[in-house]
């Protein structure tokens, strides 16, 4: 089955400054890579998600890249302000018995030092 | 449109009882998956469920089962807890599970303390 590894599992930076997170899945078949952002105390939230048909995408600070070759994808935060700080999850889809099954990532804790 | 609702949100249970958890998809919904949510192991599949039938099974021992009714209502049920399984269960509720661009809408989850 799909295995999709995230790293790092913690990280720090200051406000104003830029957060990656990475992540490599393993089955080459999963075409569909949603992130999620869950905030202490609160349920996971699509921030944004990638297509495999894709390289790029952007929403505002927010963006992710995607590398089918190498199997692996990731989460760009550009002028990270204290509300971007939360737990970020990658996740990995691909058909499973012909319906989809999403695999995640152990997720990253980012914290935004003002 | 009502999100995703479980019940309840917290839950304390003692060593060998058991416990059912509910899920209340978006209305439209037909696909339920369950995840346990721990600080050492992150989101952790359990199982899929559409149109009352489990579609996945993720790598949880046979103490974990669940269903799903008419309804798209789903249940999950842990028979004979034990300390470790102690833990967030989160579901998520997505339209049609045979899309690879589903976004899954998540609930605010179950805390479960065994104790």
């Amino acid at each position: 089955g799909e295995n999709v590894e995230q790293h790092p599992s913690t990280l720090s930076v200051q406000e104003g400054d830029s957060a990656v997170i990475k992540c490599t899945y393993s089955d080459s078949a999963s075409n569909y890579f949603p992130w999620y952002k869950q905030e202490l105390g609160k349920r996971p939230q699509l921030i944004i998600d990638i297509r495999s048909n894709v390289g790029e995408k952007k929403d505002q600070r927010i963006a992710v890249t995607l590398n089918k070759t190498a199997k692996h994808f990731s989460l760009h935060i550009t002028e990270t302000q204290p509300e971007d700080s939360a737990v970020y999850f990658c996740a990995a889809t691909s058909l499973f018995g012909g319906y989809q099954k999403v695999t995640f990532g152990i997720g990253t804790k980012l914290q935004v030092i003002p | 449109k009502a999100g995703v609702t479980q019940t309840p949100r917290y839950l304390i249970k003692t060593r060998g009882q058991q416990v059912t958890l509910s899920c209340s998809p978006i209305s439209g919904h037909r696909s339920v998956s369950w995840y346990q949510q721990t600080p050492g192991q992150g989101l952790q599949f359990l199982f899929e469920y559409f149109s009352e039938t489990q579609r996945n099974k993720g790598n949880f021992p046979g103490r974990f089962s669940g269903r799903q009714f008419s309804n798209s209502r789903s249940e999950m049920n842990v028979s004979t807890l034990e300390l470790g399984d102690s833990a967030l269960y989160l579901c998520a509720s997505s339209l049609i599970p045979n899309s690879q661009n589903t976004e899954a809408f998540f609930g605010q989850g179950t805390r479960l303390t065994v104790v």
